[in-house]
């Protein structure tokens, strides 16, 4: 049992690249999230899942996109990578969304963009 | 909107002390509260999950209580350790879950 998976662990990009950073869970979780971590701001959610088909904003949004075809996969895209979006990107699941059973986390993509 | 606020941002204490770190939010109509460790480089694993009917839940030498009425949780950290050195994240569900910036605590040997 692996829990979440994030890959990669670290990526340097140049402004303008695109990349997907990818999310695995082998819990059988429906509810999947991404999270960016900025220092000074805490935990900020970008995108969520309900289950497979099904995916919703999150509060920045803005530059990333999401697609949730599989319950255990849960890729995030940056479609055009600025600075701005340097940060460390988490992802995490639990059984059911709005926080009532207890959310697991992978160990996090740290993304530099130049 | 839900803020979610940690007092103190940092910590410092020497081994063996007993220690607290607060929690406050501002809407009270929560499912639950969770508590969250954080180590450098690392993701969040979750320490504790008090539900909005409880008012305390332990696990060993963590203790977490919960006053919905005052928007405030506190973890008491038990004859702290070096290996305890890590920061330290509330959360509360709702629309999203909204994270406090955390408490970075260092145990001196």
């Amino acid at each position: 049992n692996a829990g979440v998976t994030q890959t990669p662990k670290f990526q340097v990009l140049k402004t303008g690249q695109s990349m997907t950073l990818q999310c695995a869970q082998d819990m059988n979780h429906e509810y999947m999230s991404w999270y960016r971590q900025d220092p000074g701001m805490g935990l900020r959610l970008i995108h969520y899942s309900v289950g497979a088909g099904i995916t919703d904003q999150g509060e920045v949004p803005n530059g990333y996109n999401v697609s949730r075809s599989t319950t255990e996969d849960f890729p995030l895209r940056l479609l055009s990578a600025a600075p701005s979006q340097t940060s460390v990107y988490f992802c995490a699941s639990s059984y059911a969304p709005d926080g009532q059973e207890t959310q697991y986390f992978g160990p996090g993509t740290r993304l530099l963009v130049l | 909107k839900q803020e979610v606020t940690q007092i103190p941002a940092a910590l410092s204490v020497p081994e063996g002390e007993n220690l607290v770190l607060n929690c406050s939010f501002t809407d009270s109509a929560i499912y639950n509260l969770q508590w969250f460790r954080q180590d450098p480089g690392k993701g969040l694993t979750s320490l504790l999950l008090i539900q909005s009917s409880q008012r305390e839940q332990t696990s060993g030498r963590l203790n977490a209580s919960l006053d919905k009425s005052s928007g405030r949780s506190t973890l008491y950290i038990a004859a702290s350790q070096p290996g305890d050195s890590a920061t330290y994240l509330c959360a509360v569900p709702g629309n999203q879950f909204y994270f406090g910036t955390g408490t970075s605590l260092t145990v001196i040997p």
